[in-house]
């Protein structure tokens, strides 16, 4: 399967611990997202990077967020210190720059719990 | 007022039936619009992108209004397996793409 990856699936944690969460975009796309989803609302954004440079973070990225993508291919999204109300689906998306920009592909997602 | 705005619906119409979605937009330098369907609890998933034109896909048709800032999507003979929440996204730069919050259809027996 060439899609989007996304690990782990699902995450349970206790409010306090941190979380790390992993995508894998499509080998050929060098634009990658990170958006939040909550019940009945649509995926907002968090960040995006155009190879290895984050070039735009969504100001719902607290300081208590980070993410990277060190070598432009795989990205990470960290979570410090978790809070309940960070509990949501995560998902990554990747898109290319090139002729059929901005049609963005989906990992299924990592669901986060914290308790 | 939210960047892009849905009617969340839900929106239930009987199996053959005609239905259209509509999403505004309050951006008027927006450049690119799309329709994602998402089912429950999986990933949204590109439906087609929504040209000046207007662009049809086998049962869909999708229209863009640019002036009063709108676009639609129709969908006839509805199928069961149409049920699912659309999403409607607004590109107006590579690192702004804003996401409706969707409106939910089902489609009865």
């Amino acid at each position: 399967d060439t899609g989007v990856s996304q690990d782990p699936r699902h995450k349970i944690t206790k409010r306090g611990q941190n979380v790390t969460f992993r995508c894998d975009p499509i080998s050929e796309h060098n634009r990658l997202y990170w958006y939040r989803q909550t019940l009945g609302q649509g995926p907002e954004f968090l960040t995006y990077f155009q190879n290895e440079a984050q070039l735009e973070k969504s100001r719902l990225l607290s300081d208590r967020f980070s993410a990277e993508r060190p070598k432009g291919s795989f990205s990470t999204l960290e979570i410090q210190r978790t809070e309940q109300g960070d509990s949501a689906m995560y998902l990554c998306a990747s898109s290319s720059s090139g002729p059929s920009t901005d049609t963005q592909y989906f990992g299924p997602g990592t669901r986060l719990t914290v308790l | 007022r939210k960047e892009v705005e849905q009617d969340p619906g839900p929106f239930n119409v009987p199996e053959g039936a005609t239905v259209a979605f509509n999403c505004t937009y309050s951006n008027s330098a927006s450049q690119s619009f799309f329709w994602y369907r998402q089912d429950c609890r999986k990933e949204p998933k590109l439906l087609m992108s929504v040209y000046s034109s207007g662009n049809e896909d086998g049962r869909f048709t999708a229209q863009l209004n640019r002036a009063s800032q709108y676009i639609s999507l129709l969908i006839r003979d509805s199928k069961l397996s149409d049920s699912a929440t659309y999403l409607c996204v607004v590109n107006i730069q590579a690192s702004k793409i804003i996401f409706g919050s969707g409106t939910r259809l089902s489609i009865r027996p």
